[in-house]
C-alpha cells in the first residue's frame, strides 16, 4: 500500500522568500511522485513529476522537487515566492509499473504575504 | 497533455434529487477516473470508468449511489443519486496520460441543500 504525508496544512511565506513544502511518501515498490497545484475554484494542474532518472526535477513556474529515496521524501521548493503562488499544493504517489492508483496527500495551502 | 471539460461547472441541488456530471476529453484515453474533493480535504477516488464494462468502485462507494457511464474513449458521466448535504463536494474527472501522469478537469462544484 502507498501513502503520502504532507507536513503542514498551511504555510505562510513572505513575497521573495524561499518556499518549502514537505512531502513524505510510503511505497512498497519504486514510486512515481507528483506535485499538483490547485488555484481557487479551479481543477488540479500538474507542477512536476518524478518517474525515473534525475532525482532533481524542475517544473513550471520556477518550482522544483528532489526525490530522496533514503529519506522517502519529495519536497517542493521555489527560491523566491510570488504573490501568484498562493494556492493549494498536493503531493501524490503512484507505484511504478502498469496502471496504478494515484494516492494524494491532504494538501498544503500556501499563503504569500506582501 | 489532455484537455478535459466538465459540465456543469457548478450546481445547487435539492436533497433527494440526482445530478449527472459530464466529462469530455479531447483525445482517446484508456483510463478515466472520478474523484471527490470534500470541503477542505484532499482528493478521494470514487471509481475508474472502464470503456465497455462496468466501472470499478473504491471502498465506500457503490454503483447505486454513483452510477457511471463510459460509452466511448473520450466521454464519461457520473451521476450523484438521491443527494444529501453530505454530497456537497467538488467532483473531478481525470484521465491517465503518458508517464503515469493524471490530468484533471476543472471540476463540478456541487452544493446540496
Amino acid at each position: 500500500a502507498q501513502s503520502v504525508t504532507q507536513l503542514g496544512s498551511h504555510v505562510s511565506v513572505s513575497e521573495g522568500a524561499l518556499v518549502l513544502l514537505r512531502c513524505n511518501y510510503s511505497s512498497s515498490v519504486p514510486p512515481y511522485l507528483f506535485w499538483y497545484v490547485q488555484y481557487p475554484n479551479q481543477g488540479l494542474q500538474l507542477l512536476l513529476k518524478y518517474t525515473t532518472g534525475a532525482t532533481l526535477v524542475k517544473g513550471i513556474n520556477g518550482f522544483e522537487a528532489e526525490f530522496k529515496k533514503s529519506e522517502t521524501s519529495f519536497h517542493l521548493t521555489k527560491p523566491s515566492a510570488h504573490m501568484s503562488d498562493a494556492a493549494e499544493y498536493f503531493c501524490a504517489v503512484s507505484e511504478a509499473g502498469g496502471y496504478q492508483k494515484v494516492t494524494f496527500g491532504t494538501g498544503t495551502k500556501l499563503q504569500v504575504i506582501p | 497533455s489532455a484537455v478535459i471539460s466538465q459540465k456543469p461547472s457548478r450546481d445547487i441541488c435539492q436533497r433527494g434529487t440526482s445530478l449527472t456530471i459530464q466529462c469530455q476529453v479531447d483525445s482517446q484515453v484508456t483510463m478515466m477516473f472520478w474523484y471527490r474533493q470534500q470541503p477542505g480535504q484532499s482528493l478521494t477516488l470514487i471509481a475508474t470508468a472502464n470503456q465497455g464494462s462496468e466501472a470499478t468502485y473504491e471502498s465506500g462507494f457503490v454503483i447505486d449511489k454513483f452510477p457511471i457511464s463510459r460509452p466511448n474513449l473520450t466521454f464519461s458521466t457520473l451521476t450523484v443519486s438521491n443527494m444529501s448535504p453530505e454530497d456537497s463536494s467538488i467532483y473531478l474527472c481525470s484521465v491517465r496520460g503518458l508517464g503515469e501522469t493524471q490530468y484533471f478537469g476543472p471540476g463540478t462544484r456541487l452544493l446540496v441543500l
